[in-house]
């Protein structure tokens, strides 16, 4: 099946720093990729929707300026978080949608952010 | 607005027992339906799918079949083993749209 890849699957970093999370789709081109939340023991929270060459689509709730998202190539979305907070500390997971596929969604491996 | 609703757990089965994980949905439109498993540490990774009314989905052991008329898609296996132990997670899609989650099951298997 089709492969995404994020990385780092785990950081630790200071509160006020940035962290810069990839989401990579390895063998396929995904025109629209998510970004989710999942606290411990709960299901996935969507954050955004990140589009190729748009802008990302929030949720209600999800602060624009504190996830940003960049998706500029077909293989490629980001997220980064901003001015990092010990309550943004969570598992942070992407998927992306192959333009042939539909429905179907691949899920990167996921990314543990700790912030101390 | 669509919405998934799992059966709650944690599930707790002795090794080689019978696992059904009940899964009703509601949504606009004919959508695809999933069972996406999640280990412990890892993202998710999709189990098996069906994208029309009466498609049985199958993968390692597990079977859901896509039942319309009572908008469900219960997982079934017949025989767990404790590497099955995970959360699981029942979606649906409709017309490449954002997926709807349900809360996720966990299933422990003891030897």
């Amino acid at each position: 099946g089709a492969v995404v890849s994020q990385h780092p699957s785990w950081v630790i970093c200071k509160s006020g720093t940035s962290v810069k999370i990839e989401c990579r789709s390895l063998d396929f081109q995904a025109t629209t990729m998510f970004w989710y939340r999942q606290f411990p023991k709960q299901s996935l929270m969507l954050m955004a929707t990140s589009n190729e060459g748009s802008k990302a689509t929030y949720e209600q709730g999800v602060e624009k300026d504190k996830f940003l998202i960049n998706h500029a190539s077909l293989t490629l979305s980001t997220l980064t978080v901003t001015s990092a907070h010990p309550e943004d500390s969570s598992f942070y997971i992407c998927s992306a949608r192959s333009t042939v596929l539909t429905g179907e969604l691949f899920f990167g491996e996921g990314s543990r952010l700790t912030v101390l | 607005g669509n919405s998934v609703t799992q059966m709650e757990g944690p599930v707790t089965l002795s090794e080689e027992a019978f696992l059904t994980i009940n899964c009703t949905y509601t949504a606009t439109g004919y959508p695809s339906l999933f069972w996406y498993v999640q280990y412990p540490g890892e993202g998710l990774q999709l189990l098996l799918k069906a994208t029309k009314a009466d498609d049985k989905g199958s993968n390692k052991g597990f079977e859901a079949t896509y039942r319309k008329e009572t908008t469900s898609f219960h997982l079934e296996k017949g025989s767990v083993q404790v590497s099955d132990s995970a959360v699981y997670f029942c979606a649906l899609n409709t017309n490449a749209g954002k997926s709807t989650f349900g809360d996720g099951t966990t299933l422990t298997v003891k030897p």
